[in-house]
């Protein structure tokens, strides 16, 4: 059966933290992994992965992925309380996505 | 460009009513399209996909349906709903092949 799964399952940290979210997966005809941002409603697409070794990175927000041991991190440097929200791991096949549980993160001043 | 809409926001309805609804897509042919239902603080769980009109696969037995009547627009229904059918509820879409996926605004259903 086909998982996606995250740890740690909540987070909380200090502005100015660096954090550091995992995502393992056992899935059949993997064809990407996908990392998404949930505040309050529909979840805000971040990065798309596809090859292993190469690291993404959007601001503060970097991810990389490694196939060999199936799995990625998604981190976040110098948090701010903007960054509080469930960041949300996906696994595409051709057909579906599927999600991880997610890992809450909470950023206080 | 492509858009997906998504419908109603909210809706709070009583045990036993039905249900429905409603997502379509713009802007784009024969994608895929989902429905996820996701529990207070928690991941996205699969619920239908289809790759195709009429075609439609279900992930888990449970008191909902899915339609897909034309290319572009997918329904979730109910008969009659339950207590526990109380959640938040995300239509998406990708384009065939499976590469990218859009979520609508999602729909926060309440059954009281």
């Amino acid at each position: 059966e086909d998982k996606v799964v995250q740890s740690p399952l909540s987070l909380v940290v200090h502005e100015g933290d660096t954090v550091t979210l995992n995502c393992s997966y056992e899935v059949t005809n993997f064809r990407s992994l996908l990392w998404y941002k949930q505040e309050k409603k529909a979840p805000t697409f971040l990065f798309m992965l596809t090859s292993s070794g190469i690291e993404k990175k959007s601001g503060r927000l970097s991810s990389i992925l490694d196939k060999k041991e199936l799995s990625s991190i998604l981190n976040i440097t110098a948090t701010q309380t903007g960054d509080s929200a469930i960041y949300l791991c996906a696994v595409g096949r051709s057909d579906k996505l599927i999600f991880g549980t997610g890992t809450r993160l909470q950023v206080f001043p | 460009s492509q858009t997906i809409h998504q419908w109603p926001a909210t809706l709070v309805q009583p045990v036993g009513s039905p249900l429905s609804l409603e997502c379509t897509v713009e802007g784009t042919s024969n994608p895929n399209l989902y429905w996820y239902r996701q529990a207070a603080g928690r991941g996205l769980q699969l619920l239908f996909y289809s790759v195709g009109i009429g075609q439609i696969s279900s992930e888990v037995p449970q008191n909902l349906s899915a339609s897909r009547p034309q290319d572009r627009q997918f329904i979730l229904s109910s008969k009659k709903l339950l207590l526990s059918d109380s959640s938040f509820y995300l239509c998406a879409w990708s384009p065939a092949g499976g590469a990218g996926y859009t979520f609508g605004s999602g729909t926060r259903l309440t059954v009281v």
